[in-house]
C-alpha cells in the first residue's frame, strides 16, 4: 500500500482536459512540497514531466501542469493527445528524505 | 548529451546475488545524487535507494535494508546496485535515475537510465 494514493485509471477524448489525483495517505509525506510527475509508455523508461509541484522541464509541453492542494497533489493535461496515453505516476519524499511512489494511473485517450 | 547507459539483462537463480551497472556521461557525475528504482512486471515504480557519488553515502528504502548495497567508480563515472539473497519477487526492470539538481537530492528524478531486466527462476 503507497503512501500516495492514485487512481488506477482515467480516460478523455482528444481535446479534452484530464485531472490525475496524488493523495498522500500518510502524515509522513503529506508535509512536502517535492512532488514530481512522471509518464511511462510501454516498455519504455519513464519520463519527468513536472517537478517542484509544477515546474515543468524544458522539452516538456505546456499542456501538462502541476499544482498541490493540502494533501493532494494534481496533474493536468489539457487538450489531450492520443500520444499522451500512458501510466502516470507521482511522487514525493519521506520525512527522512527517502523516496515513494504513488501506485500509477493509466490513462486512456478514447 | 545527459546519458545514462545500463548494463544487459540478468537471469538469476533464487538465492543468488546480482549486481546491475549504470554508466553516467555527459554531466559532472560527482555533482549529482544517484537513484535506484525497480519495477515488477505490470506493477509500478519502487523506489531502493540513493547514493551520493561524492563520497559514496547511501540511503536505502527500509524493505532493502540488509539485502541491497550501492556503490560507485568516481573513475569511471559509474554506479553499481548488487541485490542479495534474490527471490522471485525480485524478478523485475531496474533503473537507476540522476536526480535533476547538483549538489542535493529532491527525488527528482532526470534522466533514467533504459532499464535492465532481471529474473529471478529457479
Amino acid at each position: 500500500q503507497s503512501a500516495l494514493t492514485q487512481p488506477a485509471s482515467v480516460s478523455g477524448s482528444p481535446g479534452q482536459s484530464i485531472t490525475i489525483s496524488c493523495t498522500a495517505t500518510s502524515s509522513d509525506v503529506g508535509g512536502y512540497n517535492y512532488v514530481s510527475w512522471y509518464q511511462q509508455h510501454p516498455g519504455k523508461a519513464p519520463k519527468l514531466m513536472i517537478y517542484d509541484v509544477s515546474n515543468r522541464p524544458s522539452g516538456v509541453s505546456n499542456r501538462f501542469s502541476g499544482s498541490k492542494s493540502g494533501n493532494t497533489a494534481s496533474l493536468t493535461i489539457s487538450g489531450l493527445q492520443a500520444e499522451d496515453e500512458a501510466d502516470y505516476y507521482c511522487s514525493s519524499n519521506t520525512s527522512n528524505s527517502t523516496g515513494v511512489f504513488g501506485g500509477g494511473t493509466k490513462l486512456t485517450v478514447l | 548529451q545527459v546519458q545514462l547507459v545500463q548494463s544487459g539483462a540478468e537471469v538469476k537463480k533464487p538465492g543468488a546475488s546480482m549486481k546491475i551497472s549504470c554508466k553516467a556521461s555527459g554531466f559532472t557525475f560527482t555533482n549529482y545524487y544517484m537513484h535506484w528504482v525497480r519495477q515488477a512486471p505490470g506493477q509500478g515504480l519502487e523506489w531502493m535507494g540513493i547514493i551520493n557519488p561524492t563520497g559514496g553515502r547511501t540511503c536505502y528504502a527500509q524493505k532493502f535494508q540488509g539485502r541491497v548495497t550501492m556503490t560507485r567508480d568516481t573513475s569511471t563515472s559509474t554506479v553499481y546496485m548488487e541485490l542479495s539473497s534474490l527471490k522471485s519477487e525480485d524478478t523485475a526492470v531496474y533503473y537507476c535515475a540522476r536526480d535533476r539538481v547538483a549538489g542535493r537530492s529532491y527525488n527528482w528524478f532526470d534522466p533514467w537510465g533504459q532499464g535492465t531486466l532481471v529474473s529471478v527462476s529457479s
